[in-house]
């Protein structure tokens, strides 16, 4: 069974600086997809960046980079410059090829102080 | 391209009453999933449709069903509703289903009193 795990409960931030949140899972699986959602209070689930397993460059978009550690099946999600907009609630997930459901960690609080 | 929607945004239900949530997916999305979120059990799989097909569900009762219609429009249902039923409903679609990136709704909170 996939399982993902988010250790970090809540983080929080100084607005311009970067923070790193973390995420393992555990898999038999060799293919698979993991991606990064944002959940603010608004509740709406946004994506911030998605990784596939087979490629070993990690992922970027904008300000969110990923650390995507295959063989130690680790998955941290560096969020640079943060800005007071980055504050939500940050789930990890995981999809095995060929699948259609997600699982998700339990999630990181994310505060962004000004 | 209009977002996925969901309606209602909000219901309050009393015990043993049911209820159905609607969800549009995004246009051209063939795969609608939905997810239930508590405080205490996180985001949870419920079931996918897919070309108006259940292809898998998660470990709910029977009580929670789902049908999806030839516009890939998604319905859920929730019958004899229990206190343990509130929750925030999510619903996301995707093209295909498998792998895909999956685009959430807003969500629909349902607080069972």
């Amino acid at each position: 069974a996939q399982t993902v795990t988010q250790s970090q409960p809540e983080m929080s931030v100084q607005e311009a600086e970067t923070v790193t949140l973390s995420c393992t899972y555990d898999t038999s699986e060799n293919n698979y997809y993991l991606f990064w959602y944002k959940q603010p209070p608004s509740r709406q689930m946004i994506l911030v960046i998605r990784q596939e397993a087979y490629k070993q460059q990690n992922a970027t978009e904008n300000r969110f980079s990923v650390n995507f550690q295959k063989a130690a099946k680790s998955f941290s999600l560096k969020i640079s410059d943060s800005q007071l907009g980055d504050t939500a609630m940050y789930f990890c997930a995981f999809i095995q090829t060929g699948a259609n459901n997600l699982f998700f960690g339990t999630g990181t609080r994310l505060t962004v102080i000004p | 391209k209009a977002g996925v929607t969901q309606t209602p945004r909000y219901l309050i239900k009393t015990r043993g009453q049911q209820v159905t949530l609607s969800c549009s997916p995004i246009s051209g999305h063939r795969s609608v999933s939905w997810y239930q979120q508590t405080p205490g059990q996180g985001l949870q799989f419920l079931f996918e449709y897919f070309s108006e097909t259940q292809r898998n569900k998660g470990n709910f009762p029977g009580r929670f069903s789902g049908r999806q219609f030839s516009n890939s429009r998604s319905e859920m249902n929730v019958s004899t509703l229990e206190l343990g039923d509130s929750a925030l409903y999510l619903c996301a679609s995707s093209f295909a289903g498998t792998q895909e990136t999956q685009y959430f709704g807003p969500g629909t909170r349902l607080l069972v009193l």
